[in-house]
C-alpha cells in the first residue's frame, strides 16, 4: 500500500530535550511538508522541501530543524529551542513541488506533548 | 495575500438532513481549491478538488463542493448525512504551481441521532 508513515504516534517531550519526528513516504514524491497543527488554528507550515538535500523555512520555522537526505524521508526535530512544542505534527506529499494541480496526501499524525 | 475563511467553527446537524459548509478565500490567481476531512488523531483526507472545468465537483462519501468565482467561495454541500460524517473539515487553496497551501481552521461537524 502506498502512502505516508508518521512515527510514533504520541511522543513526550522534556524540559531542553531534542526530539525527532519520522516521516516516510513510498509514493514516489518530490516534494514533502511538515505541519503544526493546534486547535482552531488550522495547519501551519513549518517546512517544506521540494527536492533531495533542498529545503525551504514555512510560516514557523524557529525552533524547528529538517534534513531531506533520501527522497522517501523528512525527519523533523522539536529543538529545545520551541518553547510550545506541544501540538499535533502532520507531514504531507506531493508530486512536485512546480507541477500543476498539485494535490497534497497527509500522513496520520504525531501528538507531541511536554512532560 | 492569500488566506482561506471558514466563518463556521462548529455545526451540527440531525442525522439524515442536508449540509453546507462553508469557504471563503482570497487569492489573487486563479486558485486550486480542496476540502479535507480529518477524523480525531488522524490525518487529514482528501474529499474532493477544484482545478477547472465544471464549477460542481463530487468527491468521495457523498459530497460535492461549488465554486463561485463571483463569491469567491467552495462550500461544500451532503444531501443526507450520516453518523460517520462528524468530523472536522479544511478547506485550502494551493497555486496553479509550486509552493505553499493554504488552510483554513476548519469546521468541527457534530451529528446527532
Amino acid at each position: 500500500d502506498g502512502g505516508i508513515t508518521q512515527s510514533p504516534k504520541y511522543l513526550f517531550r522534556k524540559e531542553g530535550q531534542n526530539v525527532t519526528l519520522s516521516c516516510e513516504q513510498n509514493l514516489n514524491h518530490d516534494a514533502m511538508y511538515w505541519y503544526r497543527q493546534d486547535p482552531g488554528q488550522g495547519l501551519r507550515l513549518i517546512y517544506y522541501s521540494q527536492i533531495v538535500n533542498d529545503f525551504q523555512k514555512g510560516d514557523i520555522a524557529e525552533g524547528y530543524s529538517v534534513s531531506r537526505e533520501k527522497k522517501e524521508s523528512f525527519p523533523l526535530t522539536v529543538t529545545s529551542a520551541q518553547k510550545n512544542p506541544t501540538a499535533f505534527y502532520l507531514c504531507a506529499s506531493s508530486m512536485g513541488f512546480a507541477l500543476a494541480k498539485n494535490i497534497q496526501y497527509f500522513g496520520a499524525g504525531t501528538r507531541l506533548s511536554v512532560l | 495575500a492569500q488566506s482561506v475563511t471558514q466563518p463556521d467553527i462548529h455545526i451540527t446537524v440531525s442525522e439524515g438532513a442536508s449540509l453546507e459548509l462553508r469557504c471563503n478565500y482570497s487569492y489573487g490567481a486563479t486558485p486550486y481549491l480542496f476540502w479535507y476531512v480529518q477524523s480525531p488523531g488522524q490525518g487529514l483526507q482528501l474529499l474532493l478538488k477544484y482545478f477547472s472545468g465544471d464549477t460542481l465537483v463530487q468527491g468521495i462519501k457523498g459530497f460535492e463542493a461549488e465554486f463561485k468565482r463571483s463569491q469567491s467561495s467552495f462550500n461544500l454541500r451532503k444531501p443526507s448525512v450520516h453518523w460517520s460524517d462528524a468530523a472536522e473539515y479544511f478547506c485550502a487553496v494551493g497555486p496553479y504551481t509550486g509552493n505553499q497551501f493554504y488552510f483554513g481552521t476548519g469546521t468541527s461537524l457534530t451529528v446527532i441521532p
